[in-house]
């Protein structure tokens, strides 16, 4: 079983639609969380970083953390064709400072 | 801030050939990651230094691969005797800090074997 499982997709969604992105860790010794966006043969681009459970807000952006669940969220709002891209979700141990991926939601949001 | 640089962006070469490849990180960042991420999937760690001094290989990393960052700035990553599974995107990464802070990354060095 993999450290960080993250739901497939693709997911496809209109302009304007809200995107729900999620993963899951089997380790409660990852207290740190990231998003990162990959836009196709580019390398991965830090949208959102937490480390407590609960919200955080970025502009259309909201990461969300259950540490109790061992959940963590990303939602997009009024989404743009910018947008489209592979979303990865990353998580650090507390002790240690190697990322942890998840293998990546691609997102086509269609104008 | 200019960003993670990566050289060069695209490597195409025989198997059983020798490649290099390197990484500027952002300059205040004392910590330098390298991950290889395949299609459909994340990117996996290989090995991270701290300023000079590599702290952590993964098992990925077999006797083949040698990463070294002199003097704590940029840094390479050298694959000998290519074979045809390790072609893969190579990403290098950076960050300032303890545990915890974030990771940026450059645009990565795509490897493909012939």
């Amino acid at each position: 079983q993999k450290e960080v499982e993250q739901d497939p997709g693709p997911l496809s969604v209109p302009e304007g639609a809200i995107v729900s992105l999620n993963c899951t860790y089997s380790n409660s010794a990852f207290q740190y969380f990231m998003w990162y966006r990959q836009y196709s043969r580019k390398g991965p681009e830090l949208l959102m970083y937490t480390y407590s459970s609960g919200n955080k807000e970025d502009g259309r952006f909201t990461a969300q953390v259950d540490k109790s669940s061992k959940y963590i969220s990303l939602f997009i709002r009024d989404s743009q064709p910018s947008d489209s891209a592979t979303y990865l979700c990353a998580i650090n141990r507390s002790n240690d400072y190697k990322l942890s991926f998840g293998a990546g939601t691609t997102v086509t949001v269609r104008a | 801030d200019t960003g993670v640089s990566q050289d060069p962006r695209h490597k195409i070469t025989k198997r059983g050939q020798n490649v290099t490849f390197r990484c500027d990180p952002i300059s205040e960042h004392n910590r330098l990651y390298w991950y290889r991420q395949t299609l459909g999937q994340g990117p996996e760690f290989l090995t991270y230094f701290q300023n000079e001094a590599q702290l952590e290989k993964s098992r990925l990393l077999s006797d083949r691969f040698s990463a070294e960052r002199p003097k704590g700035s940029f840094s390479t990553l050298e694959i000998q005797r290519t074979e045809q599974g390790d072609s893969a995107m190579y990403l290098c990464a950076s960050s300032f800090g303890g545990v915890g802070q974030p990771q940026h990354f450059g645009d990565g060095t795509r490897l493909s074997i012939l």
